[in-house]
């Protein structure tokens, strides 16, 4: 079955360069999910978009932003880096709304780890 | 105080042995629950989605969730060394905004 796509897998940036994630969601779904995980942390919610429209915001710094194309895949972008931005950032993705209005499962990708020196 | 919380762990038991991890949440409003596992350096993957009071069976694993005592927890049964892993408890608010717990480790001791 295909998954969750995310490219690059790996990323070096120097302080204050910027760098665009991608993700290419599991065909047909059409919600798509930001995380950032540190090392020996949890995966912090970045943002979310549902039908190409962002949804819900979390900790998302104002450096970044993020959008849903008309083929559902959708890019971070990150700008001004920060040696802190340093971490693996997971993209998933799911069916928005499904059965009683409850949200479907995420299914992420692979990560892209990046390292700001 | 977090919104989802985990025992910090690590748990460490031996193989064949039930593994029980528990995860609490403090937004009276969350629909949606999740257990992921992840490997060090890899992508959480599902275990569990359970939506509904009571308990979900899938295999060696048994999800368990009380929205009176917003809590949710996952059974392991007979636990191999291959189930050795963090474990992730997620819960989605409303909308689709997913808070994470810390992580359970879990050690299966062969």
């Amino acid at each position: 079955a295909a998954g969750v796509i995310q490219s690059p897998r790996h990323l070096i940036k120097e302080k204050r360069e910027t760098a665009t994630l991608k993700c290419y969601p599991i065909p047909r779904h059409d919600t798509v999910y930001w995380y950032q995980q540190g090392p020996g942390q949890d995966p912090q919610f970045l943002i979310s978009f549902y039908e190409k429209m962002q949804s819900d915001k979390g900790s998302i710094p104002d450096r970044f932003s993020a959008q849903q194309f008309s083929d559902y895949h959708s890019e971070l972008n990150m700008s001004s880096l920060e040696l802190g931005d340093s971490a693996l950032y997971f993209c998933a993705s799911s069916y928005g709304v499904r059965f009683g209005g409850k949200t479907d499962t995420q299914y992420f990708g692979p990560g892209t780890r990046l390292t700001v020196l | 105080q977090k919104e989802v919380e985990q025992n910090s762990g690590p748990l460490s038991v031996p193989e064949g042995a039930i593994a029980s991890l528990n995860c609490t949440y403090s937004d009276r409003g969350s629909q949606s629950f999740f257990w992921y596992r992840q490997y060090s350096g890899k992508s959480p993957e599902l275990i569990m989605s359970i939506y509904s009071n009571g308990d979900k069976e899938d295999g060696r694993f048994t999800a368990q969730l009380n929205k009176a005592s917003q809590y949710v927890s996952l059974l392991i049964r007979d636990s191999q060394p291959s189930d050795s892993a963090t474990y992730l408890c997620a819960v989605m608010t409303g909308g689709f905004k997913t808070i994470f717990g810390a992580g359970t480790r879990l050690f299966v001791k062969a």
